[in-house]
């Protein structure tokens, strides 16, 4: 099996900066995404890690750590809209078939 | 352009129902197609897959059952429906690993 988990809630301030954290323990571990939520939408996706190290996308960057089972999610100059819950899901292989598992999401608050 | 289309956006139903929900997929051919329920606080659970016509596999043992009568839909059923089948319903589909869903069904059942 697979067991992922991040933190339920978070809250941060309009134009910080926010870390949220995800591990995970799989085995056939093929990458790792992270999807946007806003609250009665479906998720988008935001990044795709499947090496280690960091990938920058704007203001959002996303780090993987293979030996550690570890990946965390980076916004910059945080704006009001990046209140969403931010989904961590991995991906590994199965039989030849590839199943992507998602986190119960991050709820993320941007106050002013 | 890839596009996905899901409805209805949200549904009320009383218990022992049936139900049917819509997924249609625009602009590729023989896509991987999915459904998946989010319930508050549980995540996105990945019910059924489908790699082509009249191929569906289940993830979990459901009241629900899904079937793929053409290429580019997929359609999520049930004869009777639960109160806990209430929930957010996506339809994605994926390409190189990400997916896309559609804009989610809310079901409520009463």
């Amino acid at each position: 099996g697979q067991n992922i988990d991040q933190p339920t809630e978070m809250t941060a301030t309009e134009g910080a900066i926010v870390q949220i954290n995800c591990t995970y323990q799989t085995s056939g571990f093929n990458g790792l995404f992270w999807y946007q939520q806003h609250a009665g939408e479906a998720p988008t996706f935001l990044s795709y890690n499947v090496l280690d190290g960091l990938e920058e996308k704007g203001r959002f960057s996303s780090f993987l750590s293979r030996s550690k089972g570890y990946s965390y999610l980076l916004l910059k100059e945080l704006q009001m809209k990046d209140s969403a819950s931010y989904l961590c899901a991995v991906r590994r292989d199965s039989g030849g078939y590839q199943k992507v598992t998602f986190g119960t999401g991050t709820k993320l608050q941007v106050i002013p | 352009s890839q596009t996905i289309h899901q409805w209805p956006a949200t549904l009320v139903q009383p218990v022992g129902s049936p139900l049917s929900l819509e997924c249609t997929v625009e602009g590729t051919s023989n896509p991987n197609l999915y459904w998946y329920r989010q319930a508050a606080g549980r995540g996105l659970q990945l019910l059924f897959y489908s790699v082509g016509i009249g191929q569906i596999s289940s993830e979990v043992p459901q009241n629900l059952s899904a079937s793929r009568p053409q290429d580019r839909q997929f359609i999520l059923s049930s004869k009777k429906l639960l109160l806990s089948d209430s929930g957010f319903y996506l339809c994605a589909w994926k390409q190189g690993g990400i997916s896309t869903f559609g804009s989610g069904t809310r079901l409520t059942v009463v």
